[in-house]
This record gives structure tokens, C-alpha cells and sequence, in this order.
């Protein structure tokens, strides 16, 4: 089946340490994103990118990195500059400009 | 700029009984809108879209959504509420002309009671 694979599903994260969650999708969409969940906020965008090689950040993008090297993966790391890490990250994507995005199961990232 | 409202942050009804999640948008041309559901510890999962074909939009698991213009509103209803159904609600506006960009709503939890 296609769709879109997190991992790992829980993450904690020592003091100072950079993390990195995988994201990997199998749909041969071209868009990707990841988002941050925070309880009553919704989703805020934190990067996307909508071809190989090539992303953007978005609303929250202080202390994250990404990187788009294949078009079926978009890893995000978060940095020791994100002090308030502990979130529910979700990574979505999403074909053409005219087809609603897909999502994940999620990463919950918690510190140590 | 396109934003969606959704105007209850929880919704409590009794199995059985209709279900009404309220979201209002605001935009300066006639949006597309989505709604989405999350389950707990799992991600969103695209429930109906509105794309201006129709008004009255069917979704999966048995969930419509009428769009309508006058009341800049896009709530989504269930005529009978299942305990499935208990989730959280997203109601989501694309930012721009294609769907690449996307604003959500806070969400609305809805819980149903046996």
C-alpha cells in the first residue's frame, strides 16, 4: 500500500543533543512538509518542499533543519537551538497543486 | 489571507444523536476547504473536500459538509454519532490558489458518549 512512513514513533532528546525523524513516502509525490502539533494550536509548518533539492521554511522553521536529497524522503532534525522541542511532528505530502496533502502516523518527541 | 475558525474547541454528544462541528472561513475569493480527522497518537486523515463542484459535499464515514457563502461557513455534520467518530476535527483552508500551502483550524475534540 502507498502512503507515508514516521519513525521512529517516540523520541526523547538529552540536553543539547540534535535528533533527526524520518520521513519516507512512497506515493511519487513531489511536495513535502512537516508540521508541529501542539495541544490547541492545530498544525503550524515548520518546512516544505516541493521539489528534490529544494525546500522552504515556514512559520516556525527556528531550530530545525531539513533536507530533501531523493524525492521520497524529507528527514527533519531537530537542533539544540529548538528549546522547546516536546511536540507531536507530523510529515505530510501531497502531489499536484490540486490534491489535498497526506499524513503520516506521527513522532512524538519528548526530552529527556 | 485565507483562516479558518473553528468555534468549539470540544463537542460532547450522546451515540446516536447528530453530530455538528462549526467552522467559519474567511477569504476573498470562493476557497477550497477541506476537513480532516485525527485519531489519538495517529495523523490526519482527509475526511471530505469542497472545491466548488457542489455545495453539499460527502465525506467518508457517513460525514457531509455544506458550504455556504453568505455565512462564510463550512461545518461539518454526521446524522448519527458512532463511537468511532471520537476524534479530533481539523477544518483546513489552502493559503494560496493551489493546495501546496494549507492553514488549519485549532481543532474541535469530539467525544461521544455511550
Amino acid at each position: 500500500d502507498g502512503g507515508i512512513t514516521q519513525s521512529p514513533k517516540y523520541l526523547f532528546r538529552k540536553e543539547g543533543q540534535n535528533v533527526t525523524l524520518s520521513c519516507e513516502q512512497n506515493l511519487n509525490h513531489d511536495a513535502m512538509y512537516w508540521y508541529r502539533q501542539d495541544p490547541g494550536q492545530g498544525l503550524r509548518l515548520i518546512y516544505y518542499s516541493q521539489i528534490v533539492n529544494d525546500f522552504q521554511k515556514g512559520d516556525i522553521a527556528e531550530g530545525y533543519s531539513v533536507s530533501r536529497e531523493k524525492k521520497e524522503s524529507f528527514p527533519l532534525t531537530v537542533t539544540s537551538a529548538q528549546k522547546n522541542p516536546t511536540a507531536f511532528y507530523l510529515c505530510a505530502s501531497s502531489g499536484n497543486s490540486n490534491q489535498p496533502q497526506h499524513f503520516g502516523d506521527g513522532t512524538r518527541l519528548s526530552i529527556l | 489571507a485565507q483562516s479558518v475558525t473553528q468555534l468549539d474547541s470540544h463537542v460532547s454528544v450522546s451515540e446516536g444523536t447528530p453530530v455538528l462541528l462549526r467552522c467559519n472561513y474567511s477569504s476573498s475569493y470562493s476557497p477550497s476547504l477541506f476537513w480532516y480527522v485525527q485519531h489519538p497518537n495517529k495523523g490526519l486523515q482527509l475526511l471530505l473536500k469542497y472545491t466548488s463542484a457542489a455545495t453539499l459535499v460527502k465525506g467518508i464515514n457517513g460525514f457531509e459538509a455544506e458550504f455556504k457563502k453568505s455565512e462564510t461557513s463550512f461545518h461539518l455534520t454526521k446524522p448519527s454519532a458512532h463511537m468511532s467518530d471520537a476524534a479530533e476535527y481539523f477544518c483546513v483552508v489552502p493559503v494560496s490558489g493551489g493546495y501546496q500551502k494549507v492553514t488549519f483550524g485549532t481543532g474541535t475534540k469530539l467525544q461521544v458518549i455511550p
